[in-house]
């Protein structure tokens, strides 16, 4: 059994530029939750992705979009990087809609935007 | 609005005792809860849950308790090893089909050997 998996695990952005985060979901998986963990802060909810399509959104503007591909792995993007969103994101994966099971993490993708 | 809180951001507790760590939440809508572990560098890991219609859950060394009139839960860990020490986060969630969570800010723990 794969667990998630999230790449790049590090990476460097310019304020203004684009990025994309990937993210694979944990075998037999079909949802997929994107998060971000500032520094000090507990992991904020930005949006879910059930088989293929956007299951709810957290409080995060337009320019934070994202995808689900048909195996359910997921990419996250941030257009027009702010300073601020200099953070860690992480991905879980979960497995039936419907059931009340955990989410499972990645080990996250540290962004840092100068 | 945080409507998840630790308001303890460290607890150090020696070996062998038992750690408490407390999570408040405001959120009536909640009705699942779910504490994860987090070393540096590595994602959060799944500890254990508890839905709101129990009051305690038990898991080897780790028990969740659930008080929903004070809105309170608190996780136990008995006995405490050194392994034990990470970054401890409270989670709930009130969708049932879509587990957006919502997080603590965390309580780091420290076990002293």
């Amino acid at each position: 059994e794969t667990g998630v998996t999230q790449s790049p695990t590090h990476l460097i952005k310019t304020r203004g530029q684009q990025v994309t985060l990937r993210c694979s979901s944990q075998s037999g998986h079909n949802t997929v939750s994107w998060y971000q963990q500032a520094l000090g802060q507990g992991p904020q909810f930005i949006f879910q992705y059930y088989r293929e399509e956007e299951n709810g959104r957290g409080n995060f503007p337009p320019r934070f979009s994202g995808l689900q591909f048909p195996n359910y792995s997921s990419e996250l993007n941030v257009n027009a990087l702010e300073l601020d969103d200099s953070a860690l994101y992480l991905c879980a994966s979960s497995g039936l809609q419907g059931a009340r099971t955990e989410a499972f993490f990645g080990q996250g993708t540290r962004l840092t935007v100068v | 609005d945080q409507q998840v809180k630790q308001n303890s951001p460290s607890l150090s507790v020696q070996e062998g005792r038992i750690s408490i760590l407390n999570c408040d939440y405001t959120n009536s809508m909640f009705d699942y809860f779910l504490w994860y572990k987090k070393y540096p560098a590595e994602g959060p890991t799944f500890l254990i849950s508890i839905s709101s219609i129990k009051d305690k859950n038990e898991d080897g060394r780790f028990t969740v308790f659930l008080n929903k009139s004070a809105k309170h839960l608190s996780l136990h860990i008995v006995p405490s090893q050194p392994g034990d020490s990470a970054v401890y986060f409270c989670a709930a969630s009130a969708d049932f089909g879509n587990e957006k969570l919502t997080f603590g800010t965390g309580t780091r723990l420290t076990i002293i050997p």
